[in-house]
């Protein structure tokens, strides 16, 4: 069955670092999001992708995120300048937007800590 | 979006049906209602989804209320890899290239127990 697969599982950064976290949707997909967990808290909704450009995004995806789809697969999370409050599991999940079927499938996740 | 209200915890005996409740009393008239479940920090996965009819599939049945301010989640015969957090989130169907992104609330932490 098709996954969305992210890599890698864990990243540990220092603060003020840049992390790019990757993310191959599946296939035939047309959105492709992006959300984040910090331990123990609610599943947050960051940004949705769409046709090359951000679709929607929330207060928390401010200037130092950004999203890129550098080519037909892969689709990417960029954090600037990372503060520890950034330490969360990152999801990436897309959608096939067919008539009828607007579920979003999402990946396992990345684990980034901020040391 | 409506919000939704579901009970923190819940057991359940393996084998047994689990029945895990929604309440959504602001539902407007195009938002569904959609079930996505969390295993242990593994990325939430989806279960099912319903506008107003009763839906089943392989994993679980969605029974909604004739009013829709609340439904039921129904996994048939809970094993112990049901255990996880199950969520109720009510949205309207996305619009062109919106793809419709998901509020998650704090959801029910379903536990099987043998």
């Amino acid at each position: 069955e098709p996954e969305v697969t992210q890599t890698p599982s864990h990243q540990v950064t220092q603060m003020g670092q840049e992390v790019i976290l990757r993310c191959v949707p599946i296939s035939n997909h047309l959105y492709f999001y992006w959300y984040r967990q910090i331990l123990g808290q609610k599943v947050e909704f960051l940004v949705s992708f769409y046709n090359n450009e951000i679709s929607e995004k929330s207060e928390i995806f401010d200037d130092q995120f950004s999203v890129e789809r550098p080519d037909g697969s892969n689709f990417t999370l960029k954090i600037r300048s990372t503060k520890l409050e950034d330490s969360a599991m990152y999801f990436c999940a897309s959608s096939p937007r067919d008539r009828g079927r607007v579920e979003a499938f999402f990946g396992q996740g990345t684990r980034l800590t901020v040391v | 979006d409506a919000k939704t209200t579901q009970p923190p915890s819940m057991d359940c005996a393996e084998g047994r049906a689990a029945n895990l409740p929604c309440n959504h009393s602001t539902i407007s008239g195009n938002e569904y209602v959609y079930w996505y479940r969390q295993i242990h920090s593994q990325g939430p996965q989806y279960i099912i989804h319903g506008l107003k009819n009763n839906e089943t599939n392989e994993m679980a049945s969605l029974i909604i209320t004739e009013d829709r301010k609340s439904s039921t989640l129904i996994l048939p015969h809970a094993t112990l890899r049901d255990t996880a957090v199950y969520y109720c989130i009510v949205r309207p169907y996305p619009i062109y290239n919106q793809g419709g992104k998901l509020i998650f609330g704090q959801g029910t932490e379903l536990s099987v127990k043998p």
